[in-house]
């Protein structure tokens, strides 16, 4: 079964530091896609940045990356130059192309991040 | 832009009582999913659909029932509401695919039975 673990689960950062935000995977899809999302006070779910399985490069996003260590399972969002709008909740999410639900996305718990003026 | 539109922000109920959650996306897309979100156990999948008439139970389909007359509208039910259905309910749509697609997420329904 495919399983996505964040180990943290609130965080602190100075504004225009940068941060990480750990996540790792499981699962013996041998393809698979990984995902992170924001979810500020509102409730809304934002997109962040998505890293394909067999991608070579690691994905990035203006101030968003990925660093992807597929051996390790691992897919962090690395966060550069941190403002005061990125406090909110980061949620790594994995689908797997193989079998199960369509289209689904398995969430990991969350991390709580707070950047300090 | 893709909309997917919930209804209702915030939701009041009393125990006992039949809910009606309803969730309608704007882009034709094929799948659409109920999601529940309690603090510290992140989303967990209820049902989805990936057709109309379709539907297929997630990770927590108990006390839940779907209905999806229409491509665009994706409703959540819960029977006899229970104060254990209190909860962040997300609904979700994207197109079928292999990998990247995303989904696309409406701005949530805080339901509270009481």
């Amino acid at each position: 079964a495919q399983k996505i673990t964040q180990t943290q689960p609130g965080m602190f950062v100075q504004e225009k530091e940068a941060v990480t935000l750990d996540c790792t995977y499981d699962t013996s899809d041998p393809s698979y896609g990984l995902f992170w999302y924001k979810q500020p006070s509102s409730g809304e779910m934002i997109f962040l940045i998505y890293q394909g399985s067999y991608d070579q490069q690691n994905a990035t996003e203006g101030r968003y990356s990925l660093n992807f260590q597929k051996a390790r399972k691992s897919a962090n969002l690395v966060i550069s130059a941190s403002q005061l709008g990125d406090s909110a909740m980061y949620f790594c999410a994995m689908r797997g192309d193989y079998g199960g639900s369509q289209g689904n996305l398995i969430f990991g718990k969350g991390t709580k991040l707070s950047v300090k003026p | 832009d893709v909309k997917v539109t919930q209804s209702s922000r915030y939701l009041v109920k009393r125990t006992g009582e039949k809910v009606f959650l309803e969730c309608v996306q704007d882009m034709d897309h094929e799948n659409m999913f109920w999601y529940r979100q309690d603090p510290g156990l992140g989303l967990r999948l209820i049902y989805f659909s990936y057709d109309v008439k379709m539907k297929e139970k997630g990770d927590i389909p108990e006390g839940y029932s779907v209905s999806r007359e229409k491509k665009e509208r994706f409703s959540l039910i819960l029977e006899s509401a229970s104060t254990n259905q209190t909860s962040m309910y997300l609904c979700a749509s994207s197109v079928p695919g292999q990998g990247a697609e995303k989904l696309f997420f409406g701005s949530g329904t805080q339901l509270s039975v009481l």
